[in-house]
């Protein structure tokens, strides 16, 4: 089965500055890659997702993430943080096959700092 | 506008009381899941359903009950909430596929006296 890990469960940062929050996944057969941001007191909406191609995946609100296959990885960056993205993020992995239910991390707390 | 609809938002009720979460979605998508969430345990699975009456449990299905009788609604049942159960409680739909993304409801904060 897939598993999913996020390395840091917060991440203060300053206004403006980059950010790299971290996820790693273990699965043996090939994977679709996802990233969910939760704003205060809201659902989950999909940032954004790699399927297949291109490694480096674009999403809303000016993130980015690489799939790293090799490193079994699929990190999400900013380079240039706002107040307003002060939210938990998930990383997710599902499996291509598709017998299996979408498994998520524990989450990032990214805190933007004024 | 395409969305997945939770109700209630808040619930508090009290040991052993049942009761019963209703989620609905427009998409008219197959799969539907539930998630509770909690601090430091991200989000776990409780039930989820391939498509009408098909329902199989998840992570953390002891004390939850769930029926597809129709396509866009999925319930999640409480028999006999315990304080346990305290936590904030998502509703999500996707379409087949591994590729299709979740489309998540707004939350219901329940919580169990």
């Amino acid at each position: 089965a897939q598993s999913v890990t996020q390395l840091d469960s917060q991440v203060p940062v300053f206004e403006e500055a980059p950010v790299e929050l971290r996820c790693n996944y273990s699965s043996s057969v090939s994977v679709y890659l996802f990233w969910y941001v939760q704003y205060p007191n809201q659902g989950l909406q999909l940032l954004l997702k790699y399927l297949s191609g291109s490694t480096l995946v674009k999403g809303i609100n000016g993130f980015e993430a690489e799939f790293n296959k090799s490193q079994t990885s699929f990190h999400l960056r900013k380079p240039s943080v706002h107040i307003s993205d002060t939210a938990e993020y998930f990383c997710a992995v599902s499996l291509v096959s598709g017998n299996t239910p979408l498994v998520f991390g524990k989450g990032t707390r990214l805190s933007v700092i004024a | 506008e395409a969305q997945v609809t939770q109700n209630p938002r808040y619930l508090i009720t009290v040991t052993g009381k049942k009761l019963t979460v209703t989620c609905s979605q427009n998409m008219n998508h197959e799969y539907m899941s539930w998630y509770r969430q909690d601090p430091g345990l991200g989000l776990r699975q409780i039930y989820y359903s391939m498509n009408v009456e098909v329902t199989d449990k998840g992570d953390v299905p002891e004390g939850y009950k769930v029926s597809r009788k129709e396509k866009r609604n999925f319930p999640l049942i409480l028999e006999s909430p315990s304080p346990n159960q305290t936590s904030l409680y998502f509703c999500a739909s996707s379409g087949t596929g591994a590729n299709s993304p979740l489309h998540f409801g707004n939350g219901t904060r329940l919580t169990v006296t």
